[in-house]
């Protein structure tokens, strides 16, 4: 069970919208960044968004970010065939016992 | 460019040792924080352990905490995973990647496969 919650699955058709959620708890999301990563079948991740709501270079403004509260979202417009991906939310967790990374466990997109 | 190379990758039987390599390039890695991360057959991908620019604090998530070791050698921009007592559940691609200005994990190496099996 993973610390951040996605949903696993979700899908919409070649040029719409689709969401993915990412919610937490105080101990991560309520007091830090989030990031958002894309990994493409048989590839390494890639970062899609930063700091909440950033793009880096490279990344088409498509793809945004929002973050309120314990909660985070990942929003990807235009969709494209090649969108087909797993997405998952990341961030730093600061519990009373440890500091450690976590991550959600990923949301699968298909583009239908 | 920001280049990462994970080797040492293979099939490990239980209960032996294994050590993976990340070499790195295109950035000042004795700058940098770092970190493993997995991603199982089927599964999501699972954070494993930091380690930060100057080596001196270590975060690890606990499915392996005290059988792998995270470590750096700076001045050969490398960085590290000791895997002692690997399981079934191990086998995996393991991922280097670094730890970004902004509370992010942000470039990522290509991966190398572990197979823990007799």
């Amino acid at each position: 069970q993973s610390v951040l919650t996605q949903p696993p699955s979700v899908s919409a058709a070649p040029g719409q919208k689709v969401t993915i959620s990412c919610s937490g708890s105080s101990s991560n999301i309520g007091n830090t960044n989030v990031s958002w990563y894309r990994q493409l079948p048989g590839t390494a991740p890639t970062l899609l968004i930063y700091e909440n709501d950033k793009r880096p270079s490279g990344i088409p403004d498509r793809f945004s970010g929002s973050k309120s509260g314990t909660s985070a979202t990942l929003g990807i417009t235009g969709l494209q065939t090649g969108d087909e991906a797993d997405y998952y939310c990341g961030a730093w967790d600061y519990s009373l016992s440890a500091v450690k990374w976590v991550f959600g466990g990923g949301t699968k997109l298909t583009v239908l | 460019q920001v280049q990462l190379v994970e080797s040492g990758g293979g099939v490990v039987q239980p209960g032996r040792s294994l050590r993976l390599s990340c070499a790195t390039s295109g950035f000042t890695f004795s700058s940098y924080g770092m970190h493993w991360v997995r991603l199982a057959p089927g599964k999501g991908l699972e954070w494993l352990a930091f380690m930060s620019f100057d080596g001196n604090t270590q975060y690890y998530t606990d499915s392996v905490k005290g059988r792998f070791t995270i470590s750096r050698d700076n001045s050969k921009n490398t960085l590290f995973l000791q895997m002692n007592s690997p399981r079934a559940e191990d086998t995996a691609v393991y991922y280097c990647a670094t730890d970004g200005p902004n509370y992010n994990i942000d470039n990522w190496g290509q991966g190398s496969l572990v197979t823990v099996s007799s």
